[in-house]
């Protein structure tokens, strides 16, 4: 079974710093390309970051890009994503997911329960 | 980028109804167009992909149609638990709709 556990999340001020972590099993790690998607209090869905199956080629949404970097380390089964510069408008729930195929153009097939990162003075 | 446009934003309806949403794309693509179910408190779960696949153990009221730039998740016969907020996305560069609440009548 295909499990994505995320931690790190929590209260910083803006201008702060966060290193969001998702811890993966169930499936083999290093062939999938994995994403963050976020998600503001009681909006919608929006994509942050994907990063390919080899960790070579990450992509930023432009709301993040120069702030936030995605990484993986495929020895440790671990996805990344260090938030640096953050806002206020950074504030929600952060899920990692993963790619439905081997492919970087992929859906989402599972879901972490998600963490909270909360950006507040 | 791809720009997703999803209606409506709330939809009305009762059980055993047949209900329709409509994603458009500001330009036009492959079928390479998701949508995914999430409630209240929990992550969002994949229905559909290539815009017509249904994704494994989806119950078959879910379907899937469009292409080009229009797609439509169908749900026929509406159960209780599909009482939810629905999203496209297209996985090109992975951009969503803003979502489709359905609500009971």
């Amino acid at each position: 079974e295909v499990q994505l556990v995320e931690s790190g999340g929590g209260l910083v001020q803006p201008g702060g710093s966060l290193r969001l972590s998702c811890a993966a099993s169930g499936f083999t790690f290093r062939k999938y390309a994995m994403s963050w998607v976020r998600q503001a209090p009681g909006e919608g869905l929006k994509w942050v970051s994907t990063i390919s199956a080899t960790g070579g080629t990450p992509y930023h949404a432009d709301s993040v890009k120069g702030r936030f970097t995605i990484s993986r380390d495929n020895s440790k089964n671990t996805l990344f994503l260090q938030m640096n510069s953050l806002k206020a408008e950074d504030t929600g729930v952060y899920y990692c997911a993963k790619g439905n195929w081997e492919l970087l153009a992929a859906p989402f097939d599972s879901w972490g329960q998600g963490t909270l990162v909360t950006v507040s003075s | 980028d791809i720009q997703m446009t999803q209606s409506p934003s709330t939809l009305s309806a009762s059980v055993g109804d047949r209900v329709n949403i409509t994603c458009r794309a500001s330009q036009s693509f492959s079928r390479a167009l998701a949508w995914y179910q999430q409630k209240p408190g929990k992550a969002p779960k994949l229905l559909i992909y290539e815009a017509s696949t249904l994704q494994s153990g989806v119950p078959p009221r879910f379907s899937g149609s469009g292409s080009v730039t229009e797609f439509t998740l169908t749900i026929s016969n509406l159960q209780p638990d599909d009482f939810a907020t629905y999203y496209c996305q297209q996985y090109l560069t992975w951009t969503f709709g803003q979502g489709t609440k359905v609500d009971i009548k």
